[in-house]
């Protein structure tokens, strides 16, 4: 079965400085999603950013950006010049890719609360 | 083009009741999933639904919980004999098809359960 992990349940930073939100899994599944989903305080899932597993290549989307490393099944997301707006809880999400034994759900961890400081 | 809707946005149940939960997919949409959030916790996946299908539903408790997603009209999480420990935030998903698609979320639902 595949778990998420992540280890930094509160994190704090001061606006415009960057921050690492830290994230494990674990898989024996070769093709895979990962994603970074923010949730604000009204609750709303978003979607920060995606990570296919076959691309070596980090995704970055504006501000966000994450380190993917495959072998030490991590994947950690940077905000860089953070911004008050930031506040909220940030989850990891895994899927695998749909096939006829896997139907496409995310696996969530626990989720980082990051408060960003004026 | 309206987003995922879910109503009620709260729903608050006395122990022994029933509650329905709704949820209208984006247009387009043929695949809903249904996650639950305790508090302080991250959410869980539940059971997914195709119309008029159920096709996973390994995370839904055996008793009590229900889903459907009929041929015409939103997809219902039924919960019979509500006891705390159901309350949660409810949140459906939908996608377009399940083949490296992303999930658009619904607002939720915050069931409270007296």
């Amino acid at each position: 079965a595949q778990t998420v992990t992540q280890s930094q349940p509160e994190m704090s930073v001061q606006e415009a400085e960057t921050v690492t939100l830290s994230c494990t899994y674990d898989t024996s599944e070769s093709n895979y999603y990962l994603f970074w989903y923010k949730q604000p305080p009204s609750r709303q899932m978003i979607l920060v950013i995606r990570q296919e597993a076959y691309k070596q290549q980090n995704a970055t989307e504006n501000r966000f950006s994450v380190n993917f490393q495959k072998a030490a099944k991590s994947f950690s997301l940077k905000i860089s010049d953070s911004q008050l707006g930031d506040t909220a809880m940030y989850f990891c999400a895994f899927m695998t890719y749909f096939g006829s034994s896997n139907t496409g759900k995310l696996i969530f961890g626990q989720g980082t609360t990051l408060q960003v400081k004026p | 083009n309206a987003g995922v809707m879910q109503n009620p946005r709260h729903l608050v149940r006395r122990r022994g009741q029933e509650a329905r939960l709704r949820c209208s997919p984006m247009k387009g949409h043929s695949h809903v999933y249904w996650y639950r959030q305790l508090p302080e916790e991250g959410l869980k996946f539940m059971v997914y639904l195709q119309k008029e299908n159920i096709i996973d539903e390994s995370g839904m408790p055996k008793e009590r919980f229900s889903a459907e997603f009929p041929k015409e009209g939103p997809s219902i999480l039924r919960i019979q004999q509500v006891v705390r420990g159901d309350s949660a935030a409810y949140f459906c998903a939908s996608s377009p098809r399940t083949e490296n698609n992303e999930q658009f979320f619904g607002p939720g639902t915050r069931l409270t359960v007296l």
